[in-house]
């Protein structure tokens, strides 16, 4: 299957910093790519979408000035935490999809873990 | 009603055990469906994906579809304790967003 990287896989960030989270789909290139959150012991939950050279596309609630996403290119998206708050601690996960027929096979990466002190 | 509901477990089988993981989903409008295993801490790790009503196999595990019933499953054999993880069944519309079920904790006790 197709590889998905994420860096860092865990950071601690000081309340108030900003941190960022870079995404990239090794051997394929992903115009669409996506943005979870998970909390201890739930499902995903869908951020944001981010397509290639277009604005991201968030989900309901979703602060859009505070996780700010950047698709620079086909092979990496990053999302940025600004201003990090003690609440904003869970487990981000990226995901690429791959698109290619009908094939729209969509593919993780091991996820960062961030711990706002 | 959720648009896909998928018992969360825990499950629970002796090794060597065949598993059957299901989920339910509501519109008909879905055509992909997926199956992800996710080990505690760690991105989902995509198993199965179809496009269709009918079987698909890879090694272990058994993908089926049934449109008309709108219900798919995931079929482990030979299980072994390393299969212990959550299962997450996803489904998706033509160009839309995955959506997935509760997941399914499987514990395979050796």
């Amino acid at each position: 299957g197709a590889v998905v990287s994420q860096h860092p896989s865990w950071v601690i960030c000081k309340s108030g910093t900003s941190v960022k989270i870079e995404c990239r789909s090794l051997d394929f290139q992903a115009t669409t790519m996506f943005w979870y959150r998970q909390f201890p012991k739930q499902s995903l939950m869908l951020m944001a979408t981010s397509n290639e050279g277009s604005k991201a596309t968030y989900e309901q609630g979703v602060e859009k000035d505070k996780f700010l996403i950047n698709h620079a290119s086909l092979t990496l998206s990053t999302l940025t935490v600004t201003s990090a708050h003690p609440e904003d601690s869970s487990f981000y996960i990226c995901s690429a999809r791959v698109t290619s027929g009908v094939s729209y096979e969509q593919y993780f990466g091991p996820g960062t873990r961030l711990t706002v002190t | 009603q959720k648009e896909v509901e998928q018992d969360p477990g825990p499950l629970s089988v002796p090794e060597g055990a065949i598993v059957s993981l299901n989920c339910t989903y509501s519109n008909s409008a879905f055509q992909y469906f997926m199956w992800y295993r996710q080990y505690s801490r760690k991105g989902p790790e995509l198993l199965m994906y179809t496009y269709s009503s009918g079987n698909k196999e890879d090694g272990r595990f058994t993908a089926q579809v049934d449109k008309s019933s709108k219900y798919i499953s995931l079929f482990i054999r030979d299980s072994q304790p390393s299969d212990s993880a959550t299962y997450l069944c996803a489904v998706m519309e033509y160009g839309n967003k995955l959506v997935f079920g509760a997941g399914t904790i499987l514990r395979v006790k050796s």
